[in-house]
């Protein structure tokens, strides 16, 4: 079974600042690991993944995250934010054995002028 | 270039209805997926194709049906519409990719059933 909690359905950010998603996973097996964005009207893009090649992954638009085994956390960061990342940011989490992917229930992420 | 289309994007439609949303995928994939998608909650997955004449239910129970007669387009129909279904419905596609069946979605088609 997998499952995944993200932490706050909405994050506040001013412009320039840091950003922090949090995400936490449970898997019974070695996981993947994604983390989704959706803009209004939109499909999700995928920003950047888990694949066991490098526990710090980068993705586009300057996110990156890193995996920590210890803490089942895979958590997005953004040095500073940009009025553009305001969207739906979703973590998903999936196993080897599987086609099928489990979806967090998304965190709006606002930005401030 | 990964290609996924839905159409249409919007629709509105009376209640009793039969719809169907189109979804295709230029890309060869042979997994696909129909999620749901409310607004301010997870994603959904209502139904599944693990590739030609192969469909599955998902986790949530829905009143639609799907079919794949052929790998490019999994389309996703509504018998007799009711207000329950507005939402969004996002179509999805998967390639193996060592294993990591990385998702690309389409632009969703938004219903609304009055």
């Amino acid at each position: 079974a997998q499952s995944v909690t993200q932490l706050g359905s909405h994050v506040s950010v001013s412009e320039g600042a840091l950003v922090l998603l949090r995400c936490n996973y449970s898997s019974s097996v070695p996981p993947y690991l994604f983390w989704y964005v959706q803009y209004p009207n939109q499909g999700l893009q995928l920003l950047l993944k888990y694949t066991s090649a490098a526990t710090l992954v980068k993705g586009i638009n300057g996110f990156e995250a890193e995996f920590k085994k210890s803490e089942t956390s895979f958590h997005l960061t953004k040095p500073s934010a940009h009025m553009s990342d305001a969207a739906e940011y979703f973590c998903a989490v999936k196993s080897g054995g599987s086609y099928i992917p489990t979806f967090g229930r998304g965190t709006s992420l606002i930005v401030h002028p | 270039e990964a290609d996924i289309y839905q159409t249409p994007r919007y629709l509105v439609i009376g209640t009793g209805k039969k719809i169907t949303l189109e979804c295709s995928q230029t890309m060869g994939h042979d997994k696909m997926y129909w999620y749901q998608q409310d607004p301010g909650m997870e994603l959904h997955l209502i139904h599944y194709s693990y590739g030609v004449n192969s469909t599955e239910k998902g986790d949530l129970s829905s009143e639609s049906t799907v079919s794949r007669i052929r790998t490019e387009h999994f389309p996703l129909t509504l018998e007799s519409a009711r207000p329950s279904h507005t939402s969004q419905y996002l179509c999805a596609s998967s390639e193996p990719g060592q294993g990591i069946y990385e998702q690309y979605f389409g632009p969703g088609t938004r219903l609304t059933v009055t």
